[in-house]
């Protein structure tokens, strides 16, 4: 149990659906992220949240849309997604300690689009 | 451009012996290093920093090195036993940093299979 966890853990959605993933972080950290991991491709940073305000966006589609309403909670919002989309999605916590930055990782969601 | 580089191919060794991954980058100035473990269908656990001053970091079988001329950090797995196969990602910080709240970048991992 790292103190990050992902609903749900399974996920098929078809290309008109909408849905969303959610992140619980109980380890009191201030930042929170998306990534989506591909089979065979490094680790890919959606969003960055800092005391629940966006601070990175790295060129996310628009049917990607984040939400974090609080430091402990994050959301993805999902719609018109496209079979290319299918991946895991993980969101992980840091202290934003400067000296360490150690991330701490949910146990993902494994997205399929139909 | 910035890049992390990870044997792609699987590392295949005997339980017992030392396991030897590699982390090379290029265009990046790091402050610190990290490496992390993943099993499948889970997300990635971190195992160990070591910071730009610093040549080796152990932690019970685990051992690090970072060596910054030649842009390269080393994770060794002595008597490495099945439980340890899983892939393994270095991750890099830059500075300067907003007060360390970015995130890192990673390397795609390198797949370790200990055979008994």
């Amino acid at each position: 149990e790292t103190g990050v966890t992902q609903t749900p853990r399974h996920l098929v959605m078809g290309m008109t659906n909408k849905k969303s993933l959610k992140c619980e972080q109980h380890l009191g950290h201030n930042a929170m992220y998306w990534y989506k991991q591909s089979a065979k491709k490094p680790l890919e940073l959606m969003f960055v949240y800092n005391f629940k305000e966006q601070t990175e966006n790295n060129s996310v589609p628009s049917r990607f849309s984040p939400e974090c309403p609080n430091s402990s909670h994050l959301f993805l919002h999902l719609h018109t997604l496209q079979p290319e989309d299918s991946a895991l999605y993980l969101c992980a916590s840091g202290s934003g300690e400067p000296a360490k930055n150690i991330q701490y990782f949910g146990a993902g969601t494994r997205l399929s689009v139909l | 451009s910035q890049k992390i580089e990870q044997n792609s191919e699987a590392l295949n060794i005997q339980e017992g012996k030392t396991a030897t991954l590699t982390c090379n980058y290029t265009n990046y100035s790091p402050a610190y290093l990290q490496w992390y473990r993943q099993d499948p269908g889970r997300g990635p656990v971190f195992l160990l920093l070591i910071r730009e001053n610093e040549k080796e970091k152990r932690k019970e079988r685990l051992k690090v090195t970072f060596d910054t001329t030649l842009k390269q950090s080393l994770f060794h797995i002595t008597a490495s036993q099945p439980a340890d196969s899983a892939t393994y990602l270095c991750a890099l910080a830059s500075l300067p940093m907003d007060t360390g709240r970015r995130a890192l970048t990673f390397g795609s991992g390198t797949r370790l299979q200990v055979q008994p």
